[in-house]
Order: structure tokens, then sequence, then C-alpha cells
């Protein structure tokens, strides 16, 4: 069974940093490209960052780029997301999807992130 | 303006259909893209739900009933969600997505109410 688990989030204040996992089950992780999605309280969808499935290939939204960094561990079927330099405009839930091809097959159940003085 | 706008809110009846729209920006041609849809519970991530770029190039995700379906509005330049029969559990957010300048985009997202 194919199972996401993000981890790491929690309160942070604006300025601040923190770095989100994804532990991936149920799958060979290595062959997946993976992404961040993450959603504000009572909001949409918001795409963060993709990441193909060597690791060589990686894209950002414009909101987050040069804050935020994407990387994996395939020897650890781990994902990852670390976050600098925070703002209260990051504040969401967080979501790692599994890419099957073009489409997001899997989703994790997601970590609170709250940006907050 | 938005990439993709989608209505904020549709309502219609159990057994009716429902036809939720994802409308391209001027300028971005609906008939390159592949429009993606997903449905999305209170308090679930959303769920994949199916691929349309045309009737040769569409996905059906697993497990979706084929009461989904998509297509395009080329003279709307916007991708269609149409979802037949209508059920109570069908009420939900529903979001388009497409692959755009090497970014995943999202519309804003259709509330959906049967009643």
């Amino acid at each position: 069974e194919v199972q996401l688990v993000e981890s790491g989030g929690g309160l942070v204040q604006p300025g601040g940093s923190l770095r989100l996992s994804c532990a991936a089950s149920g799958f060979t992780f290595s062959n997946y490209e993976m992404n961040w999605v993450r959603q504000a309280p009572g909001k949409g969808l918001d795409w963060v960052s993709y990441i193909s499935g060597s690791g060589s290939t990686i894209y950002y939204a414009d909101s987050v780029k040069g804050r935020f960094t994407i990387s994996r561990d395939n020897a650890k079927n781990s994902l990852y997301l670390q976050m600098n330099s925070l703002r209260v405009e990051d504040t969401a839930v967080y979501y790692c999807a599994r890419q099957n091809y073009d489409n997001f097959d899997y989703w994790g159940q997601g970590t609170l992130v709250t940006v907050s003085s | 303006q938005s990439v993709l706008t989608q209505p904020s809110s549709l309502s219609a009846s159990p057994g009716a259909s429902a036809s939720l729209t994802c409308t391209l920006r001027s300028g971005i041609n609906v008939g390159t893209y592949k429009i993606y849809w997903y449905q999305q519970k209170p308090g679930s991530p959303p769920q994949y739900l199916l691929r349309y770029k045309s009737d040769s190039d569409e996905q059906q995700g697993s497990g979706v009933p084929s009461r989904f379906s998509g297509s395009k509005d080329a003279s709307a330049n916007a991708g269609i969600l149409l979802i037949s029969g209508l059920q109570s559990e069908d009420e939900a957010d529903y979001y388009c997505m497409i692959w755009h300048n090497s970014a995943w985009v999202f519309g804003g997202g259709t509330k959906l109410t049967v009643l």
C-alpha cells in the first residue's frame, strides 16, 4: 500500500526556518517524481515545488524561489522541504504528493506550518 | 489575471448534471494543455479524478466513476469537468490544474453543493 507521511510542521516566527519531511513506503520511491503542495487555511491548493526521481531536475513556485529547497534521499525513501525566511503568508498545510507520469496520484495527510509572532 | 479561473461555487440537485469550468487566461490556448481535475473533501487531501486534453488523450483516475468526465470549450478557452447523476457524496471542492511555464498551476477551486 502506498503511503506518504509528512512531518516537521509547527509554529515558527517570521524569518525563521523549518524542515519538512515526507516518508514514502509501498512503492519504489526513486522511480517517481515528487511534489510539495500547500493549502492555506480555508484557501485553495498552491503548488510549491517539484523534484525528479533522481533529484536532478527541480522546479519552484515563484513565491518560494530562493527561500525553499526541495531535496530527496532515495536510500531513505524520503522527501524534504527546507523552508527559510518564512513569512506569515507561508502558513498552510503542506502536502507531499507523488507524481505518476503527469498526475498527482497519491497525497499525504499533510503537516501544518504556522508562521506567526 | 490568474492563469486558471474557476467559479467559486456551484449548486446542483441530486441526479442532475454539473458542469465545472476552468478558464485559461487570455493568451494561453486551452487546446495545447492537458487539464487535470482533483476533488477534495473537508479534512482530506485532494484526490485525482481525471486528465483531459482531447477525446483521444484522456485518462480516468483509478477507481473514479465514469460519471466524471472531461471536455473542453475552445470558444471559451476553458476546460470542463462534467459530473452526471450527481450524488450527495459529490459535494466537495474541485480544482483544475495545468503544467505551465515549468510550474504546476492550480485554479482557485469550485465548491460544489449538492442539494
